[in-house]
């Protein structure tokens, strides 16, 4: 069964770069999709982006500019950066994998980033 | 992206049916067969109860289906019960995201 863990800095500071990764446990991280989703509190969800397979990556528009996901095959590991964070990127922040399609499977448990000064 | 529009709340009593939608456009929800579900418990991660309009996963209750009509898809639930009690996300695949969630909706069960 497999099993996401991430870990991070869950406080940051206006114009900082937020940086989360996402372990891959019981499993491989090659042969699926991966994507960051995040939600701001009491607010819903919002896809950050994605990395295929073959390390192609997919960004929301929105956060184009400010976003970088990549994969370490060697430690089954993904990662998300973010950077010139705002108090407007203050959000649970999710890993979760993709089913086979257009879907999220498998979710991890979410951790908090707060963008304060 | 816009993100797709669902009702805020909808209630229902224990054993009742209900219906959550969610509406789109034609470059999301009426261009793809690739809408999904998920139901989203106060402080844990969303978990995933429908994909490709109609598709449950193993372990996923009967009592969720889903459909699609046009640019709207629908979640029903039957047989309501207290723990459905939780807020639902629909999201698609888009022509230009490649995603896009829903509004949310809260389910309360009365």
């Amino acid at each position: 069964q497999v099993q996401l863990q991430q870990w991070g800095a869950g406080l940051l500071k206006p114009s900082e770069t937020l940086s989360l990764t996402c372990g891959v446990y019981g499993g491989s991280v090659s042969g699926y999709y991966w994507s960051w989703i995040r939600q701001p509190p009491g607010k819903g969800l919002e896809w950050i982006g994605e990395i295929s397979p073959r390390g192609n990556t997919k960004y929301n528009p929105s956060l184009k500019s400010r976003v970088t996901i990549s994969v370490d095959r060697s430690k089954d590991q993904f990662s998300l950066k973010l950077n010139s964070v705002t108090a407007a990127d203050t959000a649970v922040y999710y890993c979760a994998r993709h089913g086979e399609g257009y879907y999220f499977d498998k979710w991890v448990q979410g951790t908090l980033v707060t963008v304060s000064s | 992206q816009s993100a797709l529009t669902q009702t805020a709340s909808v209630s229902g009593s224990p054993g009742q049916s209900i219906t959550i939608s969610c509406t789109g456009t034609n470059s999301d929800v009426g261009a793809y067969n690739y809408v999904s579900w998920y139901q989203q418990h106060s402080g844990k991660a969303p978990k995933l109860m429908i994909y490709d309009v109609n598709n449950r996963p193993s372990g996923v209750s009967n009592r969720f289906s889903g459909s699609k009509s046009g640019n709207t898809a629908s979640l029903t639930i039957s047989g309501l019960q207290a723990e459905d009690e939780a807020d639902y996300y629909c999201t698609s695949y888009t022509s230009s995201g490649p995603y896009v969630f829903g509004t949310g909706t809260k389910v309360t069960v009365l």
